[in-house]
């Protein structure tokens, strides 16, 4: 079946840097990535949508130039957490659509889990 | 976007049948309902999804009510592996249509 690639698995960072993740469809052409937030216990959280080529699409209340996302080709999306902070300690998952269909299944990448000292 | 509504936790026996249930009461006519699980530490993994009709594949099935107002996922015969959150989802017909889980159902399978 089709596979999203998620990387780091992990990253622990000091407060103040900024942390990359990656999203990779291994084999489709993803024309839309979605970018979740997990907290302990709780559900996922949809910080953002982005599509192939253009600007991605920000939830209420997440701040789009503390969390970067790019999404340069159909393959590849990031998340950048600029500045992070012990608040921006989560779990960040990736999720990926080859079209628009709705009867397609979604593919999720396997989780970051990120810790700001 | 429409709702749904599932219990916080359920528990079962291993090699038991569990039945899951989902409220989704303003299901929209061409909306799919979409079954989703989270082991531990993990990103979900697709269980199942259907429009009308039930739906069976290797993992469970999917029993959906004649008014698909309601929907329950069928594991047949649980295992331990089978212990995680189970979402359910409905994915609107709009192609800008945004993805958003519930808080989903923590299943606990006894030995």
């Amino acid at each position: 079946g089709a596979v999203v690639s998620q990387h780091p698995s992990w990253v622990i960072c000091k407060s103040g840097t900024s942390v990359k993740i990656e999203c990779r469809s291994l084999d489709f052409q993803a024309t839309t990535m979605f970018w979740y937030r997990q907290f302990p216990k709780q559900s996922l959280m949809l910080m953002a949508t982005s599509n192939e080529g253009s600007k991605a699409t920000y939830e209420q209340g997440v701040e789009k130039d503390k969390f970067l996302i790019n999404h340069a080709s159909l393959t590849l999306s990031t998340l950048t957490v600029t500045s992070a902070h012990p608040e921006d300690s989560s779990f960040y998952i990736c999720s990926a659509r080859a079209g628009i269909a709705t009867n397609e299944k979604l593919f999720f990448g396997s989780g970051t889990q990120l810790s700001v000292l | 976007d429409a709702k749904t509504t599932q219990p916080n936790s359920m528990e079962s026996n291993e090699e038991e049948p569990v039945h899951l249930p989902c409220n989704h009461s303003t299901i929209s006519g061409t909306d799919y309902i979409h079954w989703y699980r989270q082991l531990p530490s993990q990103g979900p993994e697709y269980v199942i999804h259907g429009l009308t009709s039930n739906v069976n594949n290797r993992m469970a099935s999917l029993a959906i009510a004649e008014d698909r107002k309601s929907s329950t996922l069928i594991l047949h015969r649980a295992t331990l592996r089978d212990a995680a959150v189970y979402y359910c989802i409905l994915r609107p017909y709009s192609s800008a249509s945004k993805i958003i889980f519930g808080s989903g159902t923590r299943l606990s399978i006894r030995p």
